[in-house]
């Protein structure tokens, strides 16, 4: 059980090139988030998906599109690369369910991708 | 506008004692609110959570306390041990699991 897996680790861009973060589950979670977290700073949602072909917006969506052809995969794209998109991106998934009394919807997280624009 | 803040940006705990670490919200639509725990350079893992039904949840050495009134939860962890390093995050949302807030996390140094 890989849980949840994010690629690439670590990418450079140079301002106005694009990208595909690409992220994946194995746990058969019908929620999926994509989060970005700048120094000091919180997580703040990008976009989520609460099952396939259905997505929507999140805090700061701007910069950003996303897909959800299956339920395994929630790639995040980004075109026209800024500096201000320099974050780490997390992927999360969680089964969407109320879960038992001691885990509420528990978020299970990627290990993140370091990005940096130009 | 930040929905849930964090007002202290670190702690520092000797080993043995408790931690305190503590969170605020604004929203009173929020229903369930999380704890995270954060290593440098990997994802957050959940630690604990509790329901606005509750006003406890225990779960070993960690325990939140939720005051509904005050919009206001602790995380508190006895006894602290040196591995408890780490970033610790709040985070909350409403029934619908759609949407999670982020504090902007503290780091707690536990001195051995």
């Amino acid at each position: 059980n890989a849980g949840v897996t994010q690629t690439p680790k670590f990418r450079i861009l140079k301002i106005g090139q694009s990208m595909t973060l690409q992220c994946a589950q194995d746990m058969n979670h019908n929620y999926m988030y994509w989060y970005r977290q700048d120094p000091g700073m919180g997580l703040k949602l990008i976009y989520y998906s609460v099952g396939a072909g259905i997505t929507d917006k999140g805090e700061v969506p701007n910069g950003y599109n996303v897909s959800r052809s299956t339920t395994e995969d929630f790639p995040l794209r980004l075109e026209l690369a800024a500096p201000s998109q320099t974050s780490v991106y997390f992927c999360a998934s969680s089964s969407g369910l109320a879960g038992s009394i001691s885990s509420y919807n528990e978020q299970f997280f990627g290990p993140g991708t370091r990005l940096t624009v130009l | 506008d930040q929905q849930v803040k964090q007002n202290s940006p670190s702690l520092s705990v000797q080993e043995g004692r408790i931690s305190i670490l503590n969170c605020d919200y604004t929203n009173s639509m929020f229903d369930y609110f999380l704890w995270y725990k954060k290593y440098p350079a990997e994802g957050p893992t959940f630690l604990i959570s509790i329901s606005s039904i509750k006003d406890k949840n225990e779960d070993g050495r960690f325990t939140v306390f939720l005051n509904k009134s005050a919009k206001h939860l602790s995380l508190h962890i006895v006894p602290s041990q040196p591995g408890d390093s780490a970033v610790y995050f709040c985070a909350a949302s409403d029934d619908n699991f759609n949407k999670f807030y982020f504090g902007s996390g503290t780091k707690l140094n536990v001195k051995p």
